[in-house]
């Protein structure tokens, strides 16, 4: 079984500013690891994935996170933020090699962007 | 960009009524899911389908939960019996076959129980 643990529940930021989204999984098998984002009243984007290879990993609007094996934690970065980005961020997992098996996500970090 | 679409957006129904959720996948995809949230807490699985049967369920996936695609497009979230704890933000999502592929998710319905 796998579980996800997002370490922040609110995040406030200054526009510009570096921002980090802490995420911790625990799992008894191999996993791969994604960040979605949902802004109001929408479903959720995915931002990014590791599946295999370079630890770091870049996605969409600027994201990028680092998988670290060894701490079992998969952070979201960006170096400077701006109000549009101002969403709920989930960080999930999933067990590797099983098409359409579960995300298991975690619960979620609110990022308020304030100018 | 293709996209998963889900109707109604909102739902209210009376305690004890079926309802039913809809989700048109996005055309290529072959696995389908659904999550739900209830509010202000996680997202959480509850099913998978894949090439017209259940592939994984979650333990919330009980026996007044039933899937069905219907026809080539549409995917089905049935609820036989509402209950007040039903009520929740349910999320369709759909993937291509392969174990890396990432799931593509809709805007989602938010049900409401009375």
């Amino acid at each position: 079984a796998q579980s996800v643990t997002q370490l922040d529940s609110q995040v406030p930021v200054f526009e510009e500013a570096p921002v980090e989204l802490r995420c911790n999984y625990s799992s008894s098998v191999s996993v791969y690891l994604f960040w979605y984002v949902q802004y109001p009243n929408q479903g959720l984007q995915l931002l990014l994935k590791y599946l295999s290879g370079s630890t770091l990993v870049k996605g969409i609007n600027g994201f990028e996170a680092e998988f670290n094996k060894s701490q079992t934690s998969f952070h979201l970065r960006k170096p400077s933020v701006h109000i549009s980005d101002t969403a709920e961020y989930f960080c999930a997992v999933s067990a590797v090699n099983q098409a359409g098996t579960a995300l298991i996500f975690g619960k979620g970090t609110t990022l308020s962007v304030s100018s | 960009e293709p996209e998963v679409t889900q109707t109604p957006s909102h739902q209210v129904t009376q305690m004890g009524q079926e309802v039913i959720l809809r989700c048109v996948p996005i055309s290529n995809h072959l696995y389908f899911y659904w999550y739900r949230q209830i509010l202000g807490q996680k997202v959480e699985f509850l099913v998978s389908f894949y090439n017209n049967e259940i592939s994984e369920k979650s333990e919330i996936f009980d026996d007044q939960f039933s899937v069905e695609r219907p026809d080539g497009s549409n995917f089905t979230l049935k609820i036989r019996s509402t209950k007040l704890e039903d009520s929740a933000m349910y999320f369709c999502a759909s993937s291509r076959v392969g174990v890396n592929q990432p799931q593509h998710f809709g805007d989602g319905t938010r049900l409401s129980i009375l």
